[in-house]
C-alpha cells in the first residue's frame, strides 16, 4: 500500500532556532515529492518538489531533502520566524501517464513557533 | 490576482440535505481537483478534471459528482448529506502540457462543511 508517514506529528520550537522535519514514504513508483505549508484555515502551498534524481532543493529559508534509495526527505527550516508556524505536508507523486498524477499525501507535522 | 475561490467557506448541513460547494479559477488551469481534508488524515482525492467535459473519479468519489461545463468552474455535489461527509473540502487547480508531469497545484482556502 502506498503511503507518506510524517514525524514528528507536532513540534513546538523556539523563534530564531532551526528545526527538521522527516517523512518516510513507501509510494512507488516513484515521481517526485512535493513540501507543501498549511496555514490554519487555508489551503496548502507548494513550497517545493523534487524528484528522483534531485537530492535537494531550497526555497528561501526552507530546504528539502531526498533520499530515493532510503525513501527518506526531510524538511529544515533555518532562522525560524513566528509566521513558519503551520502544518507541513510531505507528498508523493506516482509515476503518471501525461498529466494524471497520483499523489498521495501525508498527515502533517504541525509546527508552532513561540516568541 | 484571485488565484482558486471556494464558495461557501462554511456550512452546516441536515442529515439528507443537498448542496454544491463551488469552485473557480482564474488562471486558465487546464485540471481541477476536489480534495477532503479528515482530521489526522491525509487530503484525499474525490474527483478530478482534465478539461471542460471531462471528469474522472478519485480515490473517494461515493456521495459526490461533480461537472465541468466551463474551463473556469468545477462545482462539487453532495446529493444526499450524510456525517461522514463532514470535512474539509478544498478545491485545486493545476496546469498540465503534453510530457510534463511536474504540475503545481494551487489550492482555494477551503470550505468546512458539517453535516448533523
Amino acid at each position: 500500500k502506498n503511503q507518506v508517514e510524517q514525524s514528528p506529528q507536532s513540534l513546538i520550537i523556539l523563534e530564531g532556532k532551526n528545526c527538521t522535519l522527516q517523512c518516510n514514504y513507501t509510494v512507488s513508483p516513484f515521481s517526485n515529492l512535493r513540501w507543501y505549508k498549511q496555514d490554519t484555515g487555508r489551503g496548502p502551498v507548494s513550497l517545493t518538489i523534487m524528484t528522483f534524481s534531485e537530492n535537494t532543493k531550497s526555497n528561501g529559508r526552507y530546504t528539502a531533502t531526498l533520499d530515493a534509495d532510503t525513501k527518506q526527505s526531510s524538511l529544515h527550516i533555518t532562522a525560524s520566524q513566528l509566521s513558519d508556524s503551520a502544518s507541513y505536508i510531505c507528498v508523493v507523486s506516482l509515476t503518471s501517464n501525461f498529466g494524471n498524477e497520483k499523489l498521495t499525501f501525508g498527515t502533517g507535522t504541525r509546527l508552532t513557533i513561540i516568541p | 490576482n484571485a488565484g482558486v475561490t471556494q464558495t461557501p467557506k462554511f456550512r452546516i448541513l441536515k442529515i439528507g440535505q443537498s448542496m454544491t460547494l463551488q469552485c473557480a479559477q482564474d488562471m486558465n488551469h487546464n485540471y481541477m481537483y476536489w480534495y477532503r481534508q479528515d482530521p489526522g488524515m491525509g487530503l484525499k482525492l474525490i474527483y478530478y478534471s482534465v478539461g471542460a467535459g471531462i471528469t474522472d473519479k478519485g480515490e473517494v468519489p461515493n456521495g459526490y459528482n461533480v461537472s465541468r461545463s466551463t474551463t473556469e468552474d468545477f462545482p462539487l455535489r453532495l446529493e444526499l448529506a450524510a456525517p461522514s461527509q463532514t470535512s474539509v473540502y478544498f478545491c485545486a487547480s493545476s496546469y498540465s502540457r503534453q510530457g510534463a508531469f511536474l504540475n503545481i497545484q494551487y489550492f482555494g482556502a477551503g470550505t468546512r462543511l458539517s453535516v448533523l
